[in-house]
C-alpha cells in the first residue's frame, strides 16, 4: 500500500458525458501527479500540481483540467468524453521539498475508466 | 521519449535471482536511475532507485556501471509474485527532466 488513494476505483460512462477522479496524496506530500495509462500509448505524464499550484504539464487534452485544493487532495476532470478516453488513470505523490525538487513518486491503485 | 533501452521480456525460475538489464547511454551527470514495476493494471510500485553507486533494499539491488550507461536490476529469490512489468527510467530531480517517462519495460515471467 502506497499510502496513496483513489476514487472511484471503476468508472464507465457514456460518450460526451464529464467526469471527476479524485486523489489524496500520501500524509504531508505536497506535490501531485496524474498519468493516463492506455493499451495503445503506454503510462503518460499528464499534469502536477504542488501545494495547490499547476507545475508542470505533459500530454493532458485540453478537454481534461486539474486541481489541487488546500488539503492537498486533487481531482482531475474529464470532458465531453470520447471512446479513446477509456484508460487507466494513476495519481502519484511525491514529497518534493520545493515545487524544483522532484523526489520519489508512489503511486495510488488507479481508476479504470470505460467509455461506452 | 524514453531514455532507456530494455529487451521486451525475459523469464526466470522461482528462486533464482532475476538480472533485468537497462541501458541509458545518454544519462546526463545529474539523471538517476529509477526502476518501478507494475503489476498487471495495479499502479506502478517504487523499487529502487540510484546516481552512480550500487544500492540495495528490501526489495531489490541496483548495479550501475561505472561509465553510467547501463544498470541491471536484481531480484536475490524472484518469487511467483514478482512477475510483472519492470520500468526502467532516467530522470532528473529538477527541472524540465525531472518527470518519469515510462517506455515500454520489460515483462519479467516468473515460472514455478
Amino acid at each position: 500500500d502506497s499510502g496513496v488513494t483513489q476514487t472511484p476505483k471503476h468508472l464507465i460512462t457514456a460518450t460526451g458525458q464529464r467526469v471527476t477522479l479524485r486523489c489524496s496524496p500520501r500524509s504531508g506530500d505536497l506535490s501531485v501527479y496524474w498519468y493516463q495509462q492506455s493499451l495503445d500509448q503506454g503510462l503518460q505524464f499528464l499534469i502536477q500540481y504542488y501545494n495547490g499550484e499547476e507545475r508542470a504539464k505533459g500530454n493532458i487534452l485540453e478537454r481534461f483540467s486539474a486541481q489541487q485544493f488546500p488539503d492537498l487532495h486533487s481531482e482531475l476532470n474529464l470532458s465531453s468524453l470520447e471512446l479513446g478516453d477509456s484508460a487507466l488513470y494513476f495519481c502519484a505523490s511525491s514529497t518534493s521539498r520545493t515545487s524544483y525538487f522532484a523526489e520519489t513518486q508512489y503511486f495510488g491503485p488507479g481508476t479504470r475508466l470505460l467509455v461506452l | 521519449d524514453a531514455k532507456t533501452t530494455q529487451p521486451p521480456s525475459m523469464d526466470c525460475a522461482e528462486g533464482r535471482a532475476a538480472n533485468l538489464p537497462c541501458n541509458h547511454s545518454t544519462i546526463s551527470g545529474n539523471e538517476y536511475v529509477y526502476w518501478y514495476r507494475q503489476i498487471h493494471s495495479q499502479g506502478p510500485q517504487y523499487i529502487i532507485h540510484g546516481l552512480k553507486n550500487n544500492e540495495t533494499n528490501e526489495m531489490a539491488s541496483l548495479i550501475i556501471t561505472e561509465d553510467r550507461k547501463s544498470s541491471t536490476l536484481i531480484l536475490p529469490h524472484a518469487t511467483l509474485r514478482d512477475t510483472a512489468v519492470y520500468y526502467c527510467i532516467v530522470r532528473a530531480q529538477t527541472g524540465a527532466n525531472s518527470k518519469l517517462t515510462f517506455g515500454k519495460g520489460i515483462t519479467l515471467s516468473v515460472r514455478p
